[in-house]
């Protein structure tokens, strides 16, 4: 099972939305709704910010939003902030067999 | 609030078996409706799911890993356990604990702080 495809890097300025793919298969992405978000500052573990797509966690801005078509899934975030300057996985259940595939990771820099 | 810490060796030779604890506390492993997983993240890269457990001892593993793979519960000490057998450098990087909901969803909330393993002679 190959990990879901992310863009390597995503770049904004600060007040500026920025979009971060996550492409999978029919077997992953395509056909479950259970995709979720981790944001993961250097050193630090990853902190979920968005599951089952599109819903957010008490306490993650609303600037923070998923959504999917397809076989692809994606998050934006709205009104960047210097704080948001991190690294994003996408995540997604893949069936009784492989279970849980991660994404390659993007960075997202604030310029 | 639910917290998980890992624990173990931070060195393992190579063919040996890499152990890690993960202790769960502000809440029950017992929960009915919580499973609790392992990940890993080499060095610079990205995020590996190992596998899940359930606190009546049902496992799933990732099928690239399942072959050396071992995780088991202990509820009286609200701990469970990763076993890796016959390690090599790949496998160096850093163990995540979570909590993952896997009840009407499928998530990973929340992590440990993670622990740095290192395969090396």
């Amino acid at each position: 099972q190959s990990a879901l495809t992310q863009p390597r890097s995503v770049s904004g300025s600060p007040g500026q939305s920025v979009t971060i793919s996550c492409t999978g298969t029919s077997s992953d992405v395509g056909v479950y709704k259970y995709v979720s978000w981790y944001q993961q500052h250097p050193g630090k573990a990853p902190k979920l910010m968005i599951y089952d797509v599109s819903k957010r966690p008490s306490g993650v801005p609303d600037r923070f939003s998923g959504s999917k078509s397809g076989n692809t899934a994606s998050l934006t975030i709205s009104g960047l902030q210097a704080a948001d300057e991190a690294d994003y996985y996408c995540c997604s259940y893949a069936g009784s067999y492989i279970f849980y595939v991660f994404g390659t990771g993007t960075k997202v820099t604030v310029l | 609030q639910l917290q998980l810490q890992e624990s173990g060796p931070g060195l393992v030779k190579p063919s040996e078996t890499l152990s890690l604890t993960c202790t769960v506390s502000g809440g029950s492993i017992s929960s009915s409706s919580d499973y609790w997983g392992w990940i890993r993240q080499p060095p610079g890269k990205g995020l590996e799911w190992i596998g899940s457990i359930y606190y009546s001892g049902d496992t799933y593993y990732n099928p690239s890993l399942k072959s050396r793979v071992t995780i088991s519960v202990d509820t009286a000490k609200n701990q469970f356990s990763l076993g890796l057998s016959s390690v090599t450098a790949p496998d160096t990087g850093i163990y995540y604990c979570a909590r993952l909901w896997a009840v009407r969803s499928n998530y990973f909330d929340p992590w440990g702080q993670g622990t740095l393993v290192t395969v090396s002679s």
